[in-house]
């Protein structure tokens, strides 16, 4: 059975940075992209970026491009999402989540919640 | 980037009704579109890929049509536990997007 697991919600200050994980099991951690997606609350998904675990290259999207880094540790079949300069908007769950065999985010990781307040 | 835009942006049904959700795009994502269902305080769930595969597991009375720019969901008799955001979301190019999302509420 597939399985992300991510670490707990986390309460940060404005302008901290945050690094939340995501381990996977019952498949190879690098036969698929791990892909990160925000969402605040009550709002709607936003994809943020991926990571290929098999050589790490990366690629982001525009809005979090320069704040975010997102890598993955082989060794632990863990991917990991870390998002700098933090900001009151930035609130939201983060969730990963993979591309399975029908090209689509076939599983996702339970969500981890982000809480950015002075 | 591909904007898609969902209308409605919400809708009152009861169950038993059958419900259309629409899903265009800004430009052409061939078939590259899926849909998913997400409900209070979880991930989002897969619902149809490559705009009109039924996901395994997943009810019948789902299914989703379209090619292009235009996108249809469709529940066919609504169950109480369909009341749910409905989100489409296209793979063709990065970035990745989705619509805005749909909410599906009780009647």
């Amino acid at each position: 059975e597939v399985q992300l697991i991510q670490s707990g919600a986390e309460v940060k200050k404005p302008g901290a940075t945050v690094k939340i994980s995501c381990k996977v099991s019952g498949y190879i951690f690098t036969d698929y992209y791990m892909h990160w997606v925000q969402q605040a609350p009550g709002k709607g998904l936003e994809w943020m970026g991926l990571v290929d675990p098999k050589d790490g290259e990366t690629k982001y999207a525009e809005k979090f491009q320069g704040r975010v880094t997102i890598t993955a540790d082989t060794s632990t079949d863990t991917a990991f999402m870390e998002l700098s300069s933090l900001r009151s908007d930035d609130t939201a769950v983060y969730y990963c989540t993979i591309v399975g065999p029908s090209s689509s985010f076939e599983y996702w990781g339970q969500g981890t919640l982000v809480t950015v307040s002075s | 980037a591909i904007q898609l835009t969902q209308s409605p942006s919400s809708l009152s049904a009861s169950v038993g009704d059958r419900v259309t959700i629409t899903c265009r795009a800004s430009q052409d994502v061939t078939s590259t579109l899926a849909w998913y269902q997400q409900k209070p305080g979880k991930a989002p769930k897969l619902l149809i890929y490559d705009a009109s595969t039924l996901e395994g597991g997943v009810p019948s009375r789902f299914s989703g049509s379209g090619s292009g720019t235009d996108f249809t969901l469709t529940i066919s008799s609504l169950q109480p536990e369909d009341f749910a955001t409905y989100y489409c979301q296209q793979f063709n190019s990065f970035p990745i997007t989705f619509g805005q999302g749909t909410r599906l509420e009780i009647k």
